[in-house]
């Protein structure tokens, strides 16, 4: 099974502030990564996928990097309704997610 | 606008089988090239996938469940539906339905049901 490592488990920044959210995998999963956001009592919602391409209707402001192991969600201006969990998954072998990291208002 | 909808019993009873449906509306389940996913998340964890069906009827399940699944498909009612058999309160969860391409490179979820939460208690 391919273990995803997300960091930090909670991050607290301002609004306005940029947030930057880690995401490594235990083997390589290539480019085929996927961010999640979710708010309480919803489902999550896709944000990212193919590590850097935006699901259709996502602002701007989300963008994702990296390939192999190492991946990174950055929130360039963060905005009130931002303030969720986030997940990474890979969809290399199987799937696995994350974790999650709790993305709070400072 | 594809929408994916669960149902089922909110409640079972420990060692008996939690039965789950998922209605997909907005699109049809047999067209396209696309796997139907059910995962799990117990309150205040993370995900966990648990298995899919392809719309060729295919399955695959997560190893660490996989001799209690069973993912079936009725194309007549655009549903697929999960079986998950002797139960415990560790299956305790919001259980969503979910669905993702069948090429490596756009298996993410791209649509989710709302979750239904199940409980396993006497």
């Amino acid at each position: 099974e391919i273990v995803m490592t997300q960091s930090p488990a909670t991050l607290s920044v301002s609004p306005g502030e940029r947030a930057t959210l880690s995401c490594r995998a235990s083997q390589s999963v290539s480019s085929n990564l996927a961010w999640y956001q979710q708010k309480p009592g919803q489902a999550p919602r896709l944000l990212i996928y193919g590590a850097s391409s935006r699901a259709t209707g996502v602002p701007a402001r989300f963008s994702g990097s990296g390939s192999g192991t190492e991946f990174t969600l950055t929130i360039s201006s963060l905005q009130s309704e931002d303030f969720a969990v986030y997940y990474c998954q890979q969809y290399n072998y199987w799937y696995t997610f994350g974790q999650g990291t709790k993305l709070e208002i400072k | 606008q594809v929408q994916l909808q669960e149902s089922g019993p909110g409640l079972v009873k420990p060692s008996q089988t939690l039965s789950l449906t998922c209605t997909v509306s907005g699109g049809s389940i047999s067209s396209g090239s696309y796997y139907w996913s059910w995962i799990r998340q117990p309150a205040g964890k993370g995900l966990e996938w648990i298995g899919r069906i392809h719309t060729s009827g295919g399955t695959n399940y997560n190893p660490s469940l996989n001799s209690r699944v069973t993912i079936s498909v009725d194309t007549s009612k655009n549903q697929f539906s999960l079986k998950l058999s002797s139960v415990t309160a560790a299956d305790t969860a919001v259980y969503y339905c979910a669905r993702g391409g069948d090429t490596v490179v756009t298996a993410q979820f791209d649509y989710w049901g709302q979750g239904t939460l199940v409980t396993v208690s006497s």
